[in-house]
């Protein structure tokens, strides 16, 4: 079956650190792969995504490339503000008949302080 | 466009007790589905829906029933509330029934504590 690893958090980076969230997959076929955020209190926001082998997603300086190869979807960042705190997940579709479905790993917190 | 909507937003049930879990969305998608979150498990599919009057089951659909009589709306029913299904409930729904590369939308989540 489809499944999604993540490093375990939480993650504590000071304002203005690299940020790495590790994320590696097992899927049938060629599956689709996003990230998601939740902030405190919310429900969870798509940050990124990418479709197929070597795209790269980005959005609000986060960063993902689809690596088939080594079935790895790392998230990075370059510069981690405090309001990235959050909890980030990664997840997979794949092209399962009539299942449109989300598998998703277990969350990464990350706390950036000032 | 309010998105999609879930009430009530906190419920305390008993053992034994029903209630229903309201999901609405306002963007005509085809597509909507019911996850809980646990601690350090992620989310995980109870129910989805392809359509008005199309329903299946998920991961872990035991305890739940769902239907779908309109494009909006996606209740979640629990017949006979159990301390095991104390989580927070999530509802989604995207455009398109086919090919799973599009984005789903969350609601804000209902957050329910059975004791």
């Amino acid at each position: 079956g489809n499944s999604v690893t993540q490093m375990e958090g939480p993650v504590t980076l000071s304002e203005e650190a690299f940020l790495t969230i590790n994320c590696t997959y097992t899927a049938t076929g060629y599956p689709s792969l996003f990230w998601y955020v939740q902030y405190p209190g919310e429900g969870l926001q798509l940050l990124l995504k990418a479709t197929k082998a070597d795209d790269k997603g980005s959005n609000k300086g986060f960063e993902a490339t689809y690596r088939k190869e080594t079935t790895s979807f790392h998230l990075e960042k370059g510069s981690v503000q405090v309001s990235d705190s959050a909890v980030y997940f990664c997840a997979l579709t794949s092209p399962d008949t009539g299942r449109r479905a989300l598998t998703f790993g277990s969350g990464t917190r990350l706390q950036v302080q000032p | 466009n309010a998105g999609v909507t879930q009430t009530p937003k906190f419920q305390v049930l008993k053992t034994g007790q029903s209630m229903t879990l309201q999901c609405a969305q306002d963007m005509n998608h085809e597509y909507m589905s019911w996850y809980r979150q646990d601690p350090g498990m992620g989310l995980r599919l109870i129910h989805y829906s392809v359509g008005a009057g199309i329903t299946d089951q998920g991961e872990v659909p035991n305890g739940y029933n769902v239907s779908r009589s309109t494009t909006e709306d996606f209740p979640l029913r629990l017949l006979s509330a159990a301390p095991s299904q104390t989580s927070v409930y999530f509802c989604a729904s995207s455009y398109s029934r086919t090919a799973g590369k599009e984005t789903q939308y969350f609601g804000p989540g209902t957050r329910l504590l059975v004791l």
